[in-house]
């Protein structure tokens, strides 16, 4: 299993509304990370865990929550959100922890991505 | 301020010519850097990467090139194919672990 699979792949929800974001990968990697993706702009990292910690937190509201219940899922609670974080959020992973480079071209650190969830908040 | 720039956002090839995609960097300390492909409601993909201890690393089609002096790389794609029409992203890191940054990305289209 090469695949990082995220569900659900569209939400729309209101802003008083709970929901979460979910990520599985069965490749053995040791770090996930959630992106935020708007249109015509670069994805932007959100947080980073590595062996099930949380490396960072890119100072994101407390409205997103991560969660990573072990080393195959990491979750995104939803509450509370704005219209302005309506985006695709994209869930990744890599073979090592996040500060674990075995070489440059070791590709330790090469991100294979899900195919997003595209999240409207009304 | 955008450490890693794609100033193209679109370009347009024909079919079995060769495409080239530019990024340019500000960061010094970046010493890896990778290209992924995105087609339409998919993730990225990842596609080729090198690190700075090299200036050229090659697979298939793909070809990235790396000028560290100029802060510059580039993938060249020879023979462009319509399935090569997508959105490519530049990326970079740093070794010791600090986040992979992203370009805003430059829209190829393979034209028949």
């Amino acid at each position: 299993d090469t695949e990082v699979t995220q569900t659900p792949k569209h939400l729309v929800m209101g802003m008083t509304n709970k929901k979460s974001l979910k990520c599985e990968q069965h490749m053995g990697h040791r770090a996930m990370y959630w992106y935020k993706q708007k249109a015509k702009k670069p994805p932007e990292l959100m947080f980073v865990y590595s062996y099930e910690k949380l490396s960072i937190n890119e100072s994101v509201p407390s409205r997103f929550s991560p969660e990573c219940p072990n080393s195959s899922l990491l979750n995104l609670h939803l509450h509370a959100l704005q219209p302005e974080d309506s985006a695709l959020y994209l869930c990744a992973s890599s073979p090592s922890g996040y500060s674990g480079r075995a070489g440059p071209d070791s590709g330790a650190n090469v991100l294979t991505f899900g195919a997003g969830s595209r999240l409207t908040v009304l | 301020d955008q450490q890693v720039k794609q100033n193209s956002p679109s370009l347009s090839v024909q079919e079995g010519r060769i495409s080239i995609l530019n990024c340019d960097y500000t960061n010094s300390m970046f010493d890896y850097f990778l290209w992924y492909k995105k087609y339409p409601a998919e993730g990225p993909t990842f596609l080729i990467s090198i690190s700075s201890i090299k200036d050229k690393n090659e697979d298939g089609r793909f070809t990235v090139f790396l000028n560290k002096s100029a802060k510059h790389l580039s993938l060249h794609i020879v023979p462009s194919q319509p399935g090569d029409s997508a959105v490519y992203f530049c990326a970079a890191s740093a070794l010791r672990g600090d986040k992979i940054i992203f370009g805003k990305g430059t829209r190829l289209h393979i034209l028949p």
